[in-house]
């Protein structure tokens, strides 16, 4: 099945710092979500985009699906923004099933 | 528009009973999907209906098994708990229309808590 790697494991910033948190895939896909994931275990939706670019106030995400990678940009980090961010990818093979990263945990101090 | 609901959110139940969640898509949604979710597995798919049909099927035990009821609204059953049960059930739906559909964004609900003495 489809490989989905997600970087980096961990991230500890400072309230107010930018990020860049990447996933890879290793297969064509027709479904791509970034999730953040609060301390309740809520899986909160960022964005659908299995291509292009994506922008929603501090956060923007793109993907490059002829490189099979896609980007989360997260800017003037606050504390709320603490979580693990997943990605999320099903293969263009016609299974539909999805596939989660292991997850980017953010932690921002204040 | 509601979001989607489980129930129960939080549930202990004890080696060898078995456990029923329940699920609630967003309305019109008629895609549900469940997932489990541990420390060690990370998440990982368990399976999806769609009008009252197992379209997907994850890799786990016959033990774990589902159904859709005719408004959308879903059910999994775990017979047998064992340890390794314990986790966070999340279930998605989808907007998703038909098999040869490929748009299948998910929305998640708040999720149950299962934990097996």
């Amino acid at each position: 099945g489809i490989q989905v790697e997600q970087s980096p494991p961990d991230l500890i910033l400072q309230e107010g710092a930018n990020s860049t948190l990447r996933c890879n895939f290793s297969d064509s896909v027709n479904n791509l979500q970034w999730f953040h994931q609060n301390p309740w275990g809520q899986l909160i939706n960022l964005f659908y985009i299995p291509s292009g670019t994506k922008q929603n106030g501090r956060l923007s995400a793109t993907t490059v699906a002829t490189e099979r990678y896609s980007l989360l940009y997260i800017s003037s980090s606050q504390t709320t923004d603490s979580g693990v961010y997943f990605c999320a990818v099903d293969s263009s093979g016609g299974s539909y099933i999805p596939t989660f990263g292991r997850g980017t945990s953010l932690i921002v101090h204040p | 528009k509601a979001g989607v609901t489980q129930t129960p959110r939080y549930l202990i139940k004890t080696r060898g009973q078995q456990v029923t969640l329940s699920c609630s898509p967003i309305s019109g949604h008629r895609s549900v999907s469940w997932y489990q979710q541990t420390p060690g597995q990370g998440l990982q798919f368990l399976f999806e209906y769609f009008s009252e049909t197992q379209r997907n099927k994850g890799n786990f035990p016959g033990r774990f098994s589902g159904r859709q009821f005719s408004n959308s609204r879903s059910e999994m059953n775990v017979s047998t708990l064992e340890l390794g049960d314990s986790a966070l059930y999340l279930c998605a739906s989808s907007p998703r229309q038909g098999q040869l559909s490929s748009y299948n964004e998910q929305f998640f609900g708040p999720g149950t808590r299962l934990t097996v003495l």
